[in-house]
């Protein structure tokens, strides 16, 4: 299994250019999230969804879109960006039961918007 | 959720013992906690988790005592790699869906 995988590694985005973060992950696990981590700091949940077609806002959502159409991918939209989503971005995931809170990361997303 | 407390940072030496002592005061009775360690530049990887008394794996040990408003995670004989910053969580199977990192104990190892 190829785990988490999220592409691409390293992005830089104009003020106001839109992207799409992919992340795909093999395991069949019903859960996955997105975060956010700043230099220094910890990761703070954007979006999370508990399967597809159904997602959720977390901590910090706004400028942010995501979609669930498979159980396989998790994608994040960033509209319009700005300097303050500069951040590395990092996708999770878990199976629905067992293991509690054990959530596999993938390698992240190192984005910077100038 | 319950909000958990942990020191900034701590150093240590290779072949020494490093424990990690997590406040969270304010657990609740379906809680787990959950210990995650980070690498620069690297996504966070589950270490260990535990309900109560203590769980050892391959990697480390978790120490929770009979109240549960603390734990300690315990790293046998460090090594440099495993210089790292080191995340308690506290949360049950539903709040897994939204677990909360703080700033986590930035843990460094030297020779």
């Amino acid at each position: 299994n190829a785990g988490v995988t999220q592409t691409p590694k390293f992005r830089i985005l104009k003020i106001g250019q839109s992207m799409t973060l992919q992340c795909t992950q093999d395991m069949n696990h019903n859960y996955m999230y997105w975060y956010r981590q700043d230099p220094g700091m910890g990761l703070k949940l954007i979006y999370y969804s508990v399967g597809a077609g159904i997602t959720d806002k977390g901590e910090v959502p706004n400028g942010y879109n995501v979609s669930r159409s498979t159980t396989e991918d998790f994608p994040l939209r960033l509209e319009l960006a700005a300097p303050s989503q500069t951040s590395v971005y990092f996708c999770a995931s878990r199976p629905t039961s067992g293991g509690a809170n054990e959530q596999f990361f993938g390698p992240g997303t190192r984005l910077t918007v100038l | 959720l319950a909000k958990t407390t942990q020191p900034i940072s701590m150093d240590s030496y290779e072949g020494q013992e490093v424990n990690i002592t997590c406040s969270h005061n304010n657990i609740a009775t379906n809680d787990y906690i959950t210990w995650y360690q980070q690498f620069p530049s690297q996504g966070p990887r589950f270490i260990i988790q535990g309900y109560k008394t203590k769980v050892t794996n391959e990697v480390a040990s978790l120490f929770i005592p009979a109240d549960r408003k603390s734990s300690t995670l315990s790293l046998p004989r460090v090594s440099l790699s495993d210089t790292a910053v080191y995340y308690c969580l506290v949360g049950d199977e539903a709040a897994g869906n939204k677990l909360t990192f703080g700033g986590g104990t930035r843990v460094l190892v030297k020779p």
